[in-house]
């Protein structure tokens, strides 16, 4: 089955600054690749999403970008901000079928210090 | 639109018991996932519903099943309770089998 590696555990930034968490995914029939959000306490919410036919995605402040032949996928955050600070997971899939099971990895906690 | 719904919050059993976690999914959306949330594991995938039928499950032992009702809400059951069962458990639900809407979870206690 897939199996979704998640670097790094945890990361800490000055707001303003960049952060950047990577993910390695092992099923090459993965094709389709979010990224969850989940506050402290609260539910995770999908932030940003990309399919396995394009390279790169971005939305305000967040990016995505994924290397199919190395299998691995990037999180990028420009301009951190306080609440920024959160646990991010990544995870794969093969979208649609009667297999669907997405695979998270085991989440990055991200603080940004004011 | 009411979100995905989970309950109860906060469930306390001892070993051995048997626990019964419920779950209402948006309006709309047939599939349910069940995920656990233990303490550095991340979200391990328990079980897949769709459409009333178990579509897949993870790697965990038979003790944990579950179902869903016909107006599409879903329970999982966990059987013999073992001190490592303590978790948040996670109901989602999905219209396009792609996008996970989340509820808030019972957080599932075993002493």
């Amino acid at each position: 089955g897939e199996n979704v590696e998640q670097h790094p555990s945890t990361l800490s930034v000055q707001e303003g600054d960049s952060a950047v968490i990577k993910c390695t995914y092992s099923d090459s029939a993965s094709n389709y690749f979010p990224w969850y959000k989940q506050e402290l306490g609260k539910r995770p919410q999908l932030i940003i999403d990309i399919r396995s036919n394009v390279g790169e995605k971005k939305d305000q402040r967040i990016a995505v970008t994924l290397n199919k032949t190395a299998k691995h996928f990037s999180l990028h955050i420009t301009e951190t901000q306080p609440e920024d600070s959160a646990v991010y997971f990544c995870a794969a899939s093969r979208s649609g079928g009667s297999n669907y099971k997405l695979t998270f990895g085991k989440g990055t906690l991200l603080t940004v210090n004011p | 639109e009411a979100g995905v719904t989970q309950s109860p919050t906060h469930l306390i059993k001892t070993r051995g018991q048997q626990a019964t976690l419920r779950c209402s999914p948006i309006s709309g959306h047939t599939s349910v996932y069940w995920y656990q949330q233990a303490l550095g594991l991340g979200l391990q995938f328990l079980l897949w519903y769709d459409e009333g039928e178990e579509r897949n499950r993870g790697n965990f032992p038979p003790r944990f099943s579950g179902r869903q009702f016909p107006n599409y809400s879903s329970e999982l059951n966990v059987n013999a309770l073992e001190l490592e069962d303590s978790a948040l458990y996670l109901c989602a639900s999905s219209l396009d089998g792609e996008k996970l809407f989340f509820g808030s979870g019972t957080q599932l206690s075993v002493l």
